[in-house]
């Protein structure tokens, strides 16, 4: 199993510019994240979804969109991106009905927007 | 206030070292607690699991959560290189995954 997968690892974007960030699991999780990590401020979850067709928000998410058509892909989307994106993002998996509260995270994209 | 402080250090401490890392909560309503690992990097990777209050011990790692004081910790024995790396609590007060509330990390260094 390749675990969590995400793509690209590195971009840089122009303000204003659009992306799409690759997210996908091989381990039949039905639960799904995406968080943003900011130097010295901790995981800050931007969207979740706990099936395929069902989102929703969580912290942080103004200036992303995401969507889940399959159990194993989760893709997030900037639109007109800003300097205030400039973060690590981080996708993670878990599986519902488990007694331990285990999130399954990728290497992370690093994003800068200039 | 935020739901969850964490002192993000960096803290730097010698071999063999006995280390202790903290986390205090607003929220009562927590009840699983986690201590996640991120080598420089990489992504985060669940290190231990705490439900209620109690200690747990998995060979040099021991965490402890005081409900009453809304207080987790996280000791290393006998710390060594390969344990440098930033910890991250985490915390719910939900079974099962779901949204889980992140300390801001505390980035530690051991060294030879």
């Amino acid at each position: 199993n390749a675990g969590v997968t995400q793509t690209p690892k590195f971009r840089i974007l122009k303000i204003g510019q659009s992306m799409t960030l690759q997210c996908t699991q091989d381990m039949n999780h039905n639960y799904m994240y995406w968080y943003r990590q900011d130097p010295g401020m901790g995981l800050k979850l931007i969207y979740y979804s706990v099936g395929a067709g069902i989102t929703d928000k969580g912290e942080v998410p103004n200036g992303y969109n995401v969507s889940r058509s399959t159990t194993e892909d989760f893709p997030l989307r900037l639109e007109l991106a800003a300097p205030s994106q400039t973060s690590v993002y981080f996708c993670a998996s878990s599986l519902s009905g488990g007694r331990v509260n285990e999130q399954f995270f990728g290497p992370g994209t690093r994003l800068t927007v200039l | 206030q935020k739901e969850v402080e964490q002192d993000p250090g960096p803290l730097s401490v010698p071999e063999g070292a006995i280390v202790s890392l903290n986390c205090t909560y607003s929220n009562s309503a927590f009840q699983y607690f986690m201590w996640y690992r991120q080598y420089s990097r990489k992504g985060p990777e669940l290190l231990m699991y705490t439900y209620s209050s109690g200690n747990k011990e998995d060979g040099r790692f021991t965490a402890q959560v005081d409900k009453s004081s809304k207080y987790i910790s996280l000791f290393i024995r006998d710390s060594q290189p390969s344990d440098s790396a930033t910890y991250l609590c985490a915390m719910t007060s939900v079974q099962g995954a779901q949204k889980l509330v992140f300390g801001q990390g505390t980035r530690l260094t051991i060294n030879p």
